[in-house]
C-alpha cells in the first residue's frame, strides 16, 4: 500500500529564515513525488516534481525538495521564507512511475505561516 | 501542462438539490480525476473519468451518489446528488500532464455549501 505522511500539521517561520516542511512516503513501486501549494481561496499549483531523475528537485518560487530514498523522504525547503509563502503545503504521491493510471495519494497538508 | 477551467467556482446549494461541476481541459486527455477536500481536510479521489467508459468510482463513494459523465477527451461533469450538509466541500478535477513532466494540473476547484 502506498501513503505519505506530513509530519508537521502548521509550521510557523518569519519572514527571512529557512523553511522545512517535512514528508515521509511509503510505496511498493518507484513512485513520483510532488509537492503542492495552496493558498487560500485559491486552487492547487504544482510546486515541484520529483520522477527519478535528479533527486534534489528546484521548484518554482525558490522551493527545492531532496529525495532520499533511504529514509523514505521528500522533505519540501526553502532559504528564505516570504510572507507570500503563507499557504497549506501538500506532498503527493503517484505509486505508479510511468503508468497510464493517476491515483494520487495526498498527505494531510501543512500550514506555513510566515512572521514579519 | 494542460489548463482546466472549473464552473462554477462557487455555490450555496438548498439541501436535496443537486449541483453539476464542470471541467473544461484545453488538450485532449485520456483519465480525469475528481477530488473532494472537506473543510480542513487534505484532498480525496472520488472518481476517475475514462472518456467512452462508466467511471472508475474509490471506496465510499457511489455513482447514484456522484454521476460523472466524460462525452468526449476534453470535457467531464460531477454531479453532487440530493445533497446534504456535509457535501459541503471543494470539489476539484485533475488530468494529468502530458509529456515527460508526469505532473498533474488541478481546476481552481468548485466551493460548495449546502444549507
Amino acid at each position: 500500500a502506498q501513503s505519505v505522511t506530513q509530519l508537521d500539521s502548521h509550521v510557523s517561520v518569519s519572514e527571512g529564515t529557512p523553511v522545512l516542511l517535512r514528508c515521509n512516503y511509503s510505496s511498493s513501486y518507484s513512485p513520483s513525488l510532488f509537492w503542492y501549494v495552496q493558498h487560500p481561496n485559491k486552487g492547487l499549483q504544482l510546486l515541484l516534481k520529483y520522477t527519478s531523475a535528479a533527486t534534489l528537485v528546484k521548484g518554482i518560487n525558490g522551493f527545492e525538495a531532496e529525495f532520499k530514498k533511504s529514509e523514505t523522504s521528500f522533505h519540501l525547503t526553502k532559504p528564505s521564507a516570504h510572507m507570500s509563502d503563507a499557504a497549506e503545503y501538500f506532498c503527493v504521491v503517484s505509486p505508479l512511475y510511468g503508468g497510464s493510471q493517476g491515483n494520487l495519494i495526498f498527505g494531510k497538508g501543512t500550514k506555513l505561516s510566515v512572521k514579519p | 501542462s494542460a489548463v482546466i477551467s472549473q464552473k462554477p467556482s462557487r455555490d450555496i446549494c438548498q439541501r436535496g438539490t443537486s449541483l453539476t461541476i464542470q471541467c473544461q481541459v484545453d488538450s485532449q486527455v485520456t483519465m480525469m480525476f475528481w477530488y473532494r477536500q472537506q473543510p480542513g481536510q487534505s484532498l480525496t479521489l472520488i472518481a476517475t473519468a475514462n472518456q467512452g467508459s462508466e467511471a472508475t468510482y474509490e471506496s465510499g463513494f457511489v455513482i447514484d451518489k456522484f454521476p460523472i459523465s466524460r462525452p468526449n477527451l476534453t470535457f467531464s461533469t460531477l454531479t453532487v446528488s440530493n445533497m446534504s450538509p456535509e457535501d459541503s466541500s471543494i470539489y476539484l478535477c485533475s488530468v494529468r500532464g502530458g509529456g515527460s513532466g508526469y505532473g498533474y494540473t488541478f481546476g481552481s476547484g468548485t466551493r460548495l455549501t449546502v444549507v
